[in-house]
C-alpha cells in the first residue's frame, strides 16, 4: 500500500541554519504531496503541497520539489528562525483521496 | 473566514463509556476526514465523509463510527472506551474529495481516558 517515510527527528539547529527534512514515498500512480507543520496544542497547518513531478511546492521560505524518479520531496529552508521550531509532516493525497502521512519530525531551534 | 471547528478541545472519560466528537467544517468544504494521533502511531486515518456518505474507512475496530449531516458537520463516536483511545482526534476538511484537494485541521479534541 501506499506510504510515507520521513526523516526520524529530533532536529536541533541554530538560528539561520540550513534545514533539510527528508521524506521518501511508496504510492501507485501519481500522488499528490504535501508538507503540514503541527505548533504545540494545535492541529497541522498546510505549509506547502505539490502535485505532479517536478513541481516544487514553496511557503514562508520553505521548499520541497516533487521528485519521482527518486520518489521523494524533501522540505528545504535556508535559514531556520526560532520561530520555525515545530514538528513537520510529510504526506501524500492518492487516488483514491485518502491521506498517509509520515511520522512527523520534530524540529527545534535555538536562539 | 474561519477554520475548523472542533469541540470539546478536551474530554476526560473513563473506560467503557462512550463519547461523541464534533467537527464543523470551513464553510463550504463537504469532505471531512478523521485522524487519531498518539505519539507511538503518529497520524492514522480513522474515516471519510462527502454528502452524508462514508467514502473511506481506516483500520479501525467498529467501536469507532462516525457520521456527516446535511450541513457538512460531522461527529465521530467511540463506545466502550479503552485505555488506548487516549488520543487527539483530529478533523480536517476539504473543498471535495480530490486528491489534489489539500485538507484543513482544526485543532483537535485531546481524549484522555481513565
Amino acid at each position: 500500500g501506499d506510504s510515507v517515510t520521513q526523516m526520524e527527528g529530533p532536529v536541533t539547529l541554530s538560528e539561520e541554519a540550513f534545514l533539510t527534512i527528508n521524506c521518501t514515498y511508496t504510492a501507485t500512480g501519481y500522488p499528490s504531496l504535501f508538507w503540514y507543520v503541527q505548533y504545540p496544542g494545535e492541529g497541522l497547518q498546510l505549509l506547502l503541497k505539490a502535485t505532479k513531478a517536478d513541481d516544487k511546492g514553496s511557503n514562508k521560505g520553505f521548499e520541497a520539489t516533487y521528485r519521482k524518479e527518486t520518489t521523494s520531496f524533501h522540505l528545504e529552508k535556508g535559514s531556520v528562525q526560532v520561530s520555525d521550531s515545530a514538528v513537520y509532516f510529510c504526506a501524500l493525497s492518492d487516488t483514491s483521496n485518502q491521506f498517509y502521512f509520515g511520522t512527523g519530525t520534530s524540529l527545534t531551534v535555538i536562539p | 473566514k474561519a477554520g475548523v471547528t472542533q469541540t470539546p478541545r478536551y474530554l476526560i472519560k473513563t473506560r467503557g463509556q462512550q463519547v461523541t466528537l464534533s467537527c464543523s467544517p470551513i464553510s463550504g468544504h463537504r469532505s471531512v476526514s478523521w485522524y487519531q494521533q498518539t505519539p507511538g502511531q503518529g497520524l492514522q486515518f480513522l474515516f471519510e465523509y462527502f454528502s452524508e456518505t462514508q467514502r473511506n474507512k481506516g483500520n479501525f475496530p467498529g467501536r469507532f463510527s462516525g457520521r456527516q449531516f446535511s450541513n457538512s458537520r460531522s461527529e465521530m463516536n467511540v463506545s466502550t472506551l479503552e485505555l488506548g483511545d487516549s488520543a487527539l482526534y483530529l478533523c480536517a476538511s476539504s473543498l471535495a474529495p480530490g486528491y489534489n484537494q489539500p485538507q484543513h485541521f482544526g485543532d483537535g479534541t485531546r481524549l484522555s481516558i481513565l
